[in-house]
């Protein structure tokens, strides 16, 4: 089953505006990956976290790798159409391999 | 483009066929895995390949479902007796130090 929770679970907002979405575990996690996918298509990576505290940006987007290795955040600033999909976050557990994935936000922009 | 190529794109297939997904990943000596991922939810793991070896399982991955890495290049992913529930999109990644995805396999089932 899901091993994070990612919210809001769905976003409407306007064009231009600034998006805020987090994801959280209960789980120590050793790398953060945010994703977006767009419909029919395989998640593509956006920008991958692995120190604590990290803070990297993507053009227009923005990550924190939280301070307690359980949570990480993506700011999307000055949303355009194209940005629309479903984000997803990712990463292994600091015991393991194997790459978990959250519940993902759906953000839909409006023109 | 991330180079993780996934075949076939679309697969409708009746209840009781085996059906089989092929990922041809970008590099031969990385790990890669499959993810199985249902409309509204994200990528559950199924299992994981390092090299030619097959290292994890989910329990996901009933008796019904074999997967392979032969030489440590392409790998597939196989279904036996299909059932409705099998329908979904089927997600080869490679592990380069971080997780690319192909385009994904969509299995209906019906």
């Amino acid at each position: 089953g899901q091993q994070l929770n990612q919210s809001p679970q769905s976003m409407f907002i306007q064009e231009g505006e600034d998006v805020s979405m987090n994801c959280t575990s209960s789980s120590i996690f050793n790398t953060w990956l945010w994703y977006k996918q767009d419909p029919g298509e395989g998640p593509v990576l956006l920008i991958a976290l692995y120190k604590a505290g990290e803070l990297t940006s993507n053009g227009r987007l923005t990550a924190q790798f939280g301070i307690t290795r359980k949570d990480s955040f993506l700011n999307i600033s000055a949303s355009i159409p194209s940005d629309v999909g479903i984000y997803f976050c990712a990463g292994p557990r600091d015991t393991g391999n194997q790459f978990y994935f959250g519940t993902g936000t759906s953000l839909t922009v409006i023109p | 483009d991330t180079g993780v190529s996934q075949d076939p794109r679309h697969k409708i297939t009746k209840r009781g066929q085996n059906v089989t997904f092929r990922c041809d990943p970008i590099s031969e000596h990385n790990r890669l895995y499959w993810y199985r991922q249902t409309l509204g939810q994200g990528p559950e793991f199924l299992t994981y390949f390092q090299n030619e070896a097959q290292l994890e399982k989910s329990r996901l991955l009933s008796d019904r479902f074999s997967a392979e890495r032969p030489k440590g290049s392409f790998s597939t992913l196989e279904i036996q007796r299909t059932e409705q529930g099998d329908s979904a999109m089927y997600l080869c990644a490679q592990d380069t130090g971080e997780l690319f995805f192909g385009e994904g396999s969509r299995l209906t089932v019906l």
